[in-house]
């Protein structure tokens, strides 16, 4: 099925380091939303994204709907170790049913 | 409460086996979704229902068979699934299909 673009793949940063990541697409999405996974877990919803420009916290993390509506990132600030997992991106297009999921990126932090 | 329930967390069957996933919630939901999820993979939406119909079937083999018996209650029936089938199979819900769908912990299937 269709993916969005996610990057990076995977990042290996130390403790207290900000880490940012972003989903870009080809098509208008008219909801972003980021989700957490751990191992063996479901996704974790982090942030919901409804308004083009919209930039919205989410305690250590925050989001942005790009004023374009095709791309989304996510910052974390001072990352520790629980921030470790995969994190998944996902748009929704307009009048649809159907989330369409990034590739996701792998996070490791090391203290 | 943002909480979707899941039944069995694992689950080992073999091919000539018949079982069912079990998804709950109660968070006065109208849409529920069933999805798969190969490792390292994105979920792959497999089933949507709206307001208890089935609205979306992405295709999905006959051996998967989806049930909505109340607005609470998913199902999801196996009956002589193959090995590549093996999989996190995991249940979201939404308010309606136009919101954030929230995921419930997922159950782990082995087909031997």
């Amino acid at each position: 099925g269709q993916q969005l673009n996610q990057s990076p793949q995977s990042m290996f940063i130390q403790e207290g380091e900000d880490v940012s990541m972003n989903c870009t697409s080809s098509s208008i999405f008219n909801t972003w939303l980021w989700y957490k996974q751990d191992p063996g877990e479901g996704p974790v919803l982090l942030i919901a994204l409804y308004k083009a420009g919209e930039l919205t916290s989410n305690g250590r993390l925050t989001a942005q709907f790009g004023i374009t509506r095709k791309d989304s990132f996510l910052n974390i600030s001072a990352s520790i170790p629980s921030d470790v997992g995969i994190y998944f991106c996902a748009g929704q297009p307009f009048n649809t049913d159907k989330l369409i999921f990034g590739t996701g990126t792998r996070l490791q932090v090391f203290p | 409460d943002t909480e979707v329930t899941q039944t069995p967390k694992h689950l080992v069957m073999g091919m000539t086996n018949k079982k069912s996933l079990k998804c709950e919630q109660h968070m006065g939901h109208r849409a529920m979704y069933w999805y798969k999820q190969k490792a390292k993979k994105p979920p792959e939406l497999m089933f949507v229902y709206s307001y208890e119909k089935l609205s979306i079937n992405e295709s999905v083999p006959s051996r998967f068979s989806p049930e909505c018996p109340n607005s609470s209650l998913l199902n999801l029936h196996l009956h002589a699934l193959q090995p590549e089938d093996s999989a996190l199979y995991l249940c979201a819900s939404s308010q309606t299909r136009t919101y954030e769908q929230y995921f419930g912990p997922g159950t782990r299937l082995t087909v031997t």
